[in-house]
């Protein structure tokens, strides 16, 4: 089964600041998707951002932008002049047959004002 | 944007009891929802995926007689928590995935405390 690792378990970023969450996978695939999930406080799931492992560009939105090395199998995301409002739990994800998502254990980030 | 909800977003029930709650694709037909359980501070484990007229698959260690799964129709899925007890307090997310796109969009989660 593929597994997920998440290995900051708190990250803090100063507001306006660059932050850059880790995230690796195991994985004997070559064809897969990656994500990144934001969990506020309300608890509602939110995708950030989506890679398709077949792209070899790393896929951006807005202030977020990701790092995705196949070889390497790590998949970190960045994000740029953070905002009080991006304080919430990341959760990094992969798509395994049956589309099922496996996720990792998550980050909290705290975005200090 | 494509919208799950859930109901209820809280609920408190007596041990022994049993609650159900629902997850609806609004906009959109999902023949593939996916139950999660979530503690606080820790991640989304998967607790079994349903798709509409089939029995729901079950990951390993949930008991299928405790969390019943019913997918009656193409925006409607079902977790029903029979004979609830404290260690079954939790947060219940459910995801629906769309027929057309695939995409999975998530609900807003359920809150079960039981007492």
């Amino acid at each position: 089964a593929q597994t997920v690792t998440q290995s900051q378990p708190e990250m803090s970023v100063q507001e306006a600041e660059t932050v850059t969450l880790s995230c690796t996978y195991d994985t004997s695939e070559s064809d897969y998707y990656l994500f990144w999930y934001k969990q506020p406080p309300s608890r509602q799931m939110i995708l950030v951002i989506r890679q398709e492992a077949y792209k070899q560009q790393n896929a951006t939105e807005n202030r977020f932008s990701v790092n995705f090395q196949k070889a390497a199998k790590s998949f970190s995301l960045k994000i740029s002049d953070s905002q009080l409002g991006d304080a919430a739990m990341y959760f990094c994800a992969y798509l395994e047959y049956g589309n099922k998502l496996v996720f990792g254990a998550g980050t909290i980030l705290r975005v200090k004002s | 944007g494509a919208v799950v909800s859930q109901h209820p977003s809280w609920v408190i029930c007596k041990s022994g009891t049993s609650v159900k709650i629902e997850c609806r694709s609004l906009d959109f037909q999902a023949t593939t929802m996916f139950w999660y359980r979530q503690f606080p501070k820790q991640s989304l484990m998967l607790m079994a995926t349903s798709n509409e007229g089939s029995k729901a698959t079950y990951e390993q260690g949930v008991e299928k007689d405790k969390f019943l799964i019913n997918h009656a129709s193409l925006t409607l899925s079902t977790l029903t928590v029979t004979s609830a007890h404290p260690e079954d307090s939790s947060f219940y997310i459910c995801s629906a995935q769309d027929r057309g796109s695939g995409e999975q969009y998530f609900g807003p989660g359920t809150r079960l405390t039981v007492t």
